[in-house]
């Protein structure tokens, strides 16, 4: 249980087009999703944090007119990366938690991340 | 507030040689803690958690972490390194909130 899935895998974009990543729930509703952008040899670092029908909350220095972010629905967030440049060429993973009783000891379950390249 | 330090940023062991991974922690509260594995290009995977219910606790694939509060410790170990166990680890500690705070990793090389 508790799987996230995360599509596309891989994307080659160019520079100034837009990309969109999803991010999908299987088999449980997630009211909250976060998104994450790791750089090489480095660790997780939180962009954003996605709300279900609500605008989602951005950590200091994420553009958000940049990283579009959408949770229409309980299973589905979106990250769209507009106008890409090079720069913004990275690996994006995100993440949600299972709601239960007792949120304290819930593990953030990963999807397989998204290796975004921009030419 | 909460930060973890993952003490060695690189492990390098032989095959059939234990493995022991350093975390340590900060908390402000009785924290929730964690170990993910990270493959090339792959998300994180739960190895295991601690639930407060236990202090030395079980993962998959022979992994397990023992909770020392006196030592703000949360080390990973297994008793015997596979080559399939090459990965990144990282050490996760939260809130209990929406607040998770990651390590900064450690690459673990198993040598044949």
């Amino acid at each position: 249980g508790a799987v996230v899935s995360q599509h596309p895998s891989r994307v080659i974009c160019k520079s100034g087009t837009s990309v969109k990543i999803e991010c999908r729930s299987l088999d449980f509703q997630a009211t909250t999703m976060f998104w994450y952008r790791q750089f090489p040899k480095q660790s997780l670092m939180l962009m954003a944090t996605s709300n279900e029908g609500s605008k989602a909350t951005y950590e200091q220095g994420v553009e958000k007119d940049k990283f579009l972010i959408n949770h229409a629905s309980l299973t589905l967030s979106t990250l769209t990366v507009t106008s890409a440049h090079p720069e913004d060429s990275s690996f994006y993973i995100c993440s949600a938690r299972v709601p239960r009783q007792g949120w304290t000891n819930s593990p953030l379950h990963f999807g397989n991340g998204t290796r975004l390249t921009v030419t | 507030a909460q930060s973890v330090t993952q003490l060695d940023s690189h492990v390098s062991v032989s095959e059939g040689t234990p493995v022991l991974l350093r975390c340590n922690y900060s908390s402000s509260y009785s924290p929730s803690l964690f170990w993910y594995v990270q493959h090339p290009n792959k998300g994180l995977q739960l190895l295991l958690k601690y639930t407060s219910a236990a202090t030395l606790v079980k993962g998959i694939n022979g992994f397990e972490a023992e909770f020392k509060k006196s030592e703000t410790s949360f080390h990973l170990t297994k008793p015997s390194a596979h080559m399939s166990d090459a990965a990144e680890y990282f050490c996760v500690v939260s809130d209990g909130g929406n607040q998770f705070y990651f390590g900064t990793g450690t690459s673990l090389t198993v040598i044949p």
